[in-house]
């Protein structure tokens, strides 16, 4: 059984549009994150949950919003898509918020690319 | 600003042992992270290390010294599917996790 899956696992599209990625964790965690992993490989935090409340959002644009319906589900959604948007990106979930040394456990990964 | 440095790229021998290493200026330290990514793939857990010392677990062992910003990931008896990346990851005093670019290790029979 998948523990963190996502989809789409590939999205190609055009510049301006709105696409949306699902990610969904059957761990019983109570923190969610989206990462993104641009070409450089650097894994970059952007959103945190834990139990359905933002903790963490770092400073990315406002074209992105994550919405989390429940604690097991974190989705991210894109607007006005750009073409520096191209990136892998992943979503994780782990036991506890972030203040303790709990595992990362990372979904395969959405490769979005942006034409 | 807050920085982890590793090598970009690593060669090694089928059945050697390689050290990568990771050395770090953070604000404050909370743990420290190995993870393994293979090609195309997500980050998979590797160690975690909090006090100085060595965690060996199986053919893999992760070394840190707090004092020095320092630690590394040793892989003995080396195998082909140990090719991959390796990344380090630093707790910070807000326990963020700061990530490495990665060392990416290439075994050769």
């Amino acid at each position: 059984d998948t523990a963190v899956s996502q989809t789409p696992k590939y999205l190609v599209t055009q510049m301006g549009n709105d696409k949306s990625i699902k990610c969904e964790q059957n761990l019983g965690h109570d923190t969610m994150y989206w990462y993104k992993q641009d070409s450089k490989k650097f894994l970059k935090i952007m959103f945190s949950y834990n139990n359905k409340e933002l903790i963490i959002n770092e400073t990315v644009p406002n074209r992105f919003s994550p919405k989390s319906p429940d604690k097991a589900h974190l989705n991210l959604h894109i607007n006005s898509l750009e073409l520096g948007d191209s990136a892998v990106y992943f979503c994780a979930s782990s036991q506890g918020t972030s203040d303790s040394g709990n595992t990362i456990y990372f979904g395969e990964g959405s490769w979005l690319t942006v034409v | 600003g807050q920085n982890i440095d590793q090598p970009t790229e690593m060669t090694a021998t089928e059945g050697a042992i390689v050290q990568i290493n990771c050395t770090y200026q953070t604000s404050g330290f909370n743990g420290l992270f190995w993870y393994q990514q293979h090609a195309g793939e997500a980050p998979t857990f590797l160690s975690y290390n909090v006090l100085d010392g060595l965690e060996e677990k199986g053919r893999f062992s992760s070394f840190l010294s707090r004092s020095k910003g320092y630690s590394y990931l040793l892989l003995k008896e080396l195998q082909m599917k140990d090719s991959a990346s390796y990344l380090c990851a630093v707790k910070d005093s807000n326990y963020q996790l700061i990530w490495g670019a990665g060392t990416k290790l290439i075994i050769k029979p």
